[in-house]
């Protein structure tokens, strides 16, 4: 079945830093890719997607391009904030019905002022 | 704005006890998602729901079992609360079968069994 693999954590950064966390999938078929994230406390929330290859998804200064020819959708951001601490899930539709999604196991990213 | 509230945000149980976890949704959507999030493992699919009385088990549904008398409403139920149980449980819900469709999670509720 569909699977993803992201860079383990914790994270740790200086505000204003570049960030790149990895993210890299297996799937049969052309699967929808996304990166949620969870503030302290909170439950998960959209960040950004793609559906289909050569998508960039964007949001919030954040940013990942669907590349089918690495199977990745790596996460990026320029200068990050101390309000950009969080955990960081990457998943990818599984090709089931019900839109049924798959998670990495999430990156802790501290971000430091 | 679509919001998925879950009864409690932090329980207590005693193992053995029967418990219920309950999660609502105001956006009309068809399917339906319990998870349990654990540190260095992500999210797991508990169940699944996409329509009212429907229901399909997902990785891990061994000691749960889940309830869907109205759309808007999806509970899971731990029948006899072990150790192990202790987790984050995270509902979610989205519209029916667009791939891509995001889904919209509640804010979790932390279950500790004793």
């Amino acid at each position: 079945g569909n699977s993803v693999t992201q860079m383990e954590g914790p994270v740790t950064l200086s505000e204003e830093a570049f960030l790149t966390i990895n993210c890299t999938y297996t799937a049969t078929g052309y699967p929808s890719l996304f990166w949620y994230v969870q503030y302290p406390g909170e439950g998960l929330q959209l960040l950004l997607k793609a559906t289909k290859a050569d998508d960039k998804g964007s949001n919030k200064g954040f940013e990942a391009t669907y590349r089918k020819e690495t199977t990745s959708f790596h996460l990026e951001k320029g200068s990050v904030q101390v309000s950009d601490s969080a955990v960081y899930f990457c998943a990818l539709t599984r090709g089931e019905y019900g839109n049924k999604l798959v998670f990495g196991a999430g990156t802790i990213l501290r971000v430091k002022s | 704005d679509v919001k998925v509230t879950q009864s409690s945000r932090y329980l207590v149980k005693r193992t053995g006890e029967k418990v219920f976890l309950e999660c609502v949704q105001d956006m009309d959507h068809e399917n339906m998602f319990w998870y349990r999030q654990d540190p260095g493992l992500g999210l797991r699919l508990i169940y699944f729901s996409y329509d009212v009385k429907m229901k399909e088990k997902g990785d891990i549904p061994e000691g749960y079992s889940v309830s869907r008398e109205k759309k808007e409403r999806f509970s899971l139920i731990l029948e006899s609360a072990s150790t192990n149980q202790t987790s984050m449980y995270l509902c979610a819900s989205s519209p029916r079968d667009r791939m891509g469709e995001t889904q919209y999670f509640g804010p979790g509720t932390r279950l500790l069994v004793l």
